[in-house]
């Protein structure tokens, strides 16, 4: 258990739906990272968050927005889905950006209908 | 752009062998990752890698780096069938200003290792 807690564990909604998917760092971490996790595409960065504020952006879609709360847990939401948005979405934390290590949640398996 | 290519991208290998799988990247980084992952799981952080020359060592799996070259090894010794998984590389680069993204995954090689 890494101590990266991701809600839910599974999610299936339908098209043009938006969702939230929700993510608790370990103890600690201030650093909060997002990917998205698919078989088109593999692993890919999203966004980063460090004690609240956008720290860096990858390939995130004008669709999904995130946040993170001054309790440090983060919200990736994902709006006006389509069926290629079905993938596996990981948040992953670390005490700060320079930091060597990030550890990954158990992720939030998302399947557009 | 940040490049990561691994390969090979499957392999299925018998216990007892040894094999390598490579991870190459574009650009200057100053972290290199390897990771485990097993279908349908969470990535498993194996070894960080962080200067020119870092060996680092656990059971049958040895990573290293070669910063000059841009490339990465995961060797696995006397293979057993546990290890079989999916394993990335990933690469972290650093902006300018001490800023960081996040990190670049190569498509991951595909391990079986077959009784």
């Amino acid at each position: 258990d890494s101590g990266v807690t991701q809600t839910p564990k599974h999610l299936i909604t339908a098209t043009g739906q938006r969702v939230t998917l929700r993510c608790s760092p370990r103890s600690g971490d201030l650093s909060v990272y997002w990917y998205q996790q698919s078989l088109d595409q593999g692993l890919q960065f999203l966004i980063q968050y460090y004690n609240g504020e956008e720290r860096a952006k990858g390939n995130i879609l004008e669709r999904f927005s995130a946040q993170q709360f001054p309790d440090l847990h983060s919200e990736l939401n994902l709006s006006s889905l389509e069926l290629g948005d079905s993938a596996l979405y990981f948040c992953a934390s670390s005490v700060d950006p320079r930091s060597a290590e990030a550890f990954f949640g158990q992720g939030t398996r998302l399947t557009v209908v | 752009e940040l490049k990561v290519e691994q390969n090979p991208l499957f392999l299925s290998m018998q216990e007892g062998k040894n094999y390598t799988i490579y991870c190459n990247y574009s650009t200057t980084s100053d972290r290199l990752y390897w990771y485990r992952q097993d279908p349908g799981k969470s990535l498993e952080s194996l070894f960080v890698l962080l200067s020119n020359g870092a060996v680092k060592q656990e059971g049958r799996l040895m990573a290293s780096l070669d910063t000059k070259a841009r490339l990465s090894t995961l060797h696995i010794t006397a293979a057993v069938h546990d290890l079989s998984a999916t394993y990335f590389c990933a690469v972290g680069s650093m902006y300018s200003g001490g800023g960081a993204d996040g990190l670049t995954f190569g498509k991951g090689t595909h391990l079986i290792i077959q009784p």
